[in-house]
Formats: C-alpha cells, sequence, structure tokens
C-alpha cells in the first residue's frame, strides 16, 4: 500500500458523458500528479500540481482539467468523453518542499475508465 | 523532449536465470533515471533511482542498475531471478532542467518467470 487512494476503481461510463476522478495523496504530501496508462499511449504524464497550483503540464487534452484542493487531495475531471480516452488513470503523489525532480513519487492504485 | 524506449515488451525467464533488461533515454541535458515496478493487480513501485554519483544503483529486492552516460542507457539487472519477479517494469526518467517532476516512461517490459 503505497498511501496514496483513488476512487473509484472501476467506471463505465458512455460517450459524451463526464466524470470525476478522485485522488487523496500521502499524508503530508503536497504534490500530486496524474497519468494515463493505455495500451496504444502506455503511461503518459498529463498534469502535476504542487499545494493548490498546477507545476508541470503534459499532454492533457483540452477537454481535461485538474484541480488540487486545500486539504491536498486532488480532482481529475474528464468530459465529452471518447472511446479513446478509456485507460487507467494513476494518480501519484510526493513530498518535498519544492515538488522537483528528485522527489520520490508514490502511486496509487489506478482507476479504470471505460467507455462505452 | 524526453524520451524512453524499452526494447524487450516480453521476457520469459527460469527461476534463478539471471536477468537484464535495456532502458536508453533520448535527452541532451542533465537526467534523473528510474526504474518501477508494478507487480499484478498492484501499483506502481519504485525499484531504484539514479540522481547522481556512482553510476551503479542497488534497489530494493537484488536489483541494480548501470548509468551508462555515453550510451545513455540504464539496465536494470538481478542475477538470479524469483517466480516472485513475475511483473512489468517501466524504465522512467526526468530532469532537474524541467519545470516540475513529469515522469517519462518507456513502454514497460513483461517479465514472466516461470517456477
Amino acid at each position: 500500500d503505497s498511501g496514496v487512494t483513488q476512487t473509484p476503481k472501476h467506471l463505465i461510463t458512455a460517450t459524451g458523458q463526464r466524470v470525476t476522478l478522485r485522488c487523496s495523496p500521502r499524508s503530508g504530501d503536497l504534490s500530486v500528479y496524474w497519468y494515463q496508462q493505455s495500451l496504444d499511449q502506455g503511461l503518459q504524464f498529463l498534469i502535476q500540481y504542487y499545494n493548490g497550483e498546477e507545476r508541470a503540464k503534459g499532454n492533457i487534452l483540452e477537454r481535461f482539467s485538474a484541480q488540487q484542493f486545500p486539504d491536498l487531495h486532488s480532482e481529475l475531471n474528464l468530459s465529452s468523453l471518447e472511446l479513446g480516452d478509456s485507460a487507467l488513470y494513476f494518480c501519484a503523489s510526493s513530498g518535498g518542499s519544492l515538488g522537483t525532480s528528485t522527489d520520490t513519487q508514490y502511486f496509487g492504485p489506478g482507476t479504470r475508465l471505460t467507455v462505452l | 523532449a524526453q524520451s524512453v524506449s524499452q526494447h524487450n515488451h516480453h521476457v520469459i525467464l527460469s527461476e534463478a536465470a539471471s536477468l537484464e533488461l535495456g532502458c536508453n533515454y533520448s535527452y541532451g541535458g542533465t537526467v534523473n533515471l528510474f526504474w518501477y515496478v508494478q507487480y499484478p493487480g498492484q501499483h506502481l513501485q519504485l525499484l531504484l533511482k539514479y540522481f547522481s554519483g556512482d553510476p551503479l544503483v542497488k534497489g530494493i529486492k537484488g536489483f541494480e542498475a548501470e548509468f551508462i552516460k555515453s550510451k545513455f542507457s540504464f539496465n536494470l539487472r538481478k542475477p538470479s531471478v524469483q517466480w516472485s519477479d513475475t511483473a512489468e517494469y517501466f524504465c522512467a526518467v526526468n530532469s532537474p532542467n524541467n519545470a516540475g517532476n513529469m515522469l517519462t516512461f518507456g513502454g514497460g517490459t513483461r517479465l514472466m518467470v516461470k517456477p
């Protein structure tokens, strides 16, 4: 158990819908990261938040958005869902004072999203 | 932009065999290197990491990796695998030159160890 929790574990929805994935970081970790793992794209970084502020952005679609709340939990919102959005979405967290590259990331169990 | 290649997609070994998984990265600047493992049904776990210093790093569960800067490689090794090492292994890289801490992952190598 990494200490990072994600809900729900599984999500099945239809094209065009909107879903919210939730992540609670390890106690005390200030950074939260979102990754997408799909068969064709592999594991891809989406976005990082550090203490409520966006710190780094990857190839995140405009239909996707994220935020980190004052209690440090994070939500990833996916809208206008397409079949190709079906994937495993991982959240990770790290401690450290700056959310920099030497911080070890601890991964959650993931949310499996299926878009029908 | 960074990229990571793992050339072996699937590896099958018998118990006690030696393991070497290849990882090559593409980036001209300073890098930090990582190996993560994902056991069946579990989350990604860090095996080992390299930031600087001794290019031979030792991780958990008897794994080690060697950073060869001239070859842009960070291969993972284990002298004698066990059935419990069956998992998917991911090499990853980030750079202190970039804002934040985004990891770029390779495509992963699925290792099956036969008892």
